[in-house]
């Protein structure tokens, strides 16, 4: 079956540099989540986009921006780097239309972020 | 932010049954209770979600108490591959932001 697909998987940048990563949700998925996981924490919920507009935010700082094109991939773009921003990024997406309201979400295998 | 607590690490023999609990005491009536897990640096991977009944599928069992504030995921006969953080998570009917909190470490043993 195919799943969520990120890219790049590594990704090296130094301070104060930009950085864009993308996700391709699962075909026929219309919603995609951003996390970001530290090392040794858990992960973060940063922001959600349905149907190509934002659903819900968390703590994404304001240096980053995503967005959820018209075929439904979604980017998120990292400006001004600092070195707490090295972590795994994982996207993951959903099919939002279930009665119940109730989705469960495949993440990708994520995106390591180097700032140095 | 997050509201449910676990206990942050269980033992568990291969080929046992695995019980992991999950206190949400202030859940609301319209709020899920999931399951995943995360393998090493992983993505975290969907295990089961229930509102009010109990849940079975391939991977798993969820238990959730009558009054809703707590819940059990079991893994009927658990294995190597099983070890990982496993973490319980609430979240509103319809909802999309996801709170991961500490999960619990499980480490299964041959």
């Amino acid at each position: 079956a195919a799943g969520v697909i990120q890219s790049p998987r590594h990704l090296i940048k130094e301070k104060r540099e930009t950085a864009t990563l993308k996700c391709y949700p699962i075909p026929r998925h219309d919603t995609v989540y951003w996390y970001q996981q530290g090392p040794g924490q858990d992960p973060q919920f940063l922001i959600s986009f349905y149907e190509k507009m934002q659903s819900d935010k968390g703590s994404i700082p304001d240096r980053f921006s995503a967005q959820q094109f018209s075929d439904y991939h979604s980017e998120l773009n990292m400006s001004s780097l600092e070195l707490g921003d090295s972590a795994l990024y994982f996207c993951a997406s959903s099919s939002y239309r279930q009665v119940e309201g109730a989705y469960e979400q495949y993440f990708g295998p994520g995106t390591r972020l180097t700032v140095t | 932010d997050a509201k449910t607590t676990q206990p942050p690490s269980m033992d568990c023999a291969e080929g046992r049954a695995a019980n992991l609990p999950c206190n949400h005491s202030t859940i609301s009536g319209n709020e899920y209770v999931y399951w995943y897990r995360q393998i090493h640096s992983q993505g975290p991977q969907y295990i089961i979600h229930g509102l009010k009944n109990n849940e079975t599928n391939e991977m798993a069992s969820l238990i959730i108490t009558e009054d809703r504030k707590s819940s059990t995921l079991i893994l009927p006969h658990a294995t190597l591959r099983d070890t990982a953080v496993y973490y319980c998570i609430v979240r509103v009917v319809g909802g999309f932001k996801t709170i991961f909190g500490a999960g619990t470490r499980l480490f299964v043993k041959a």
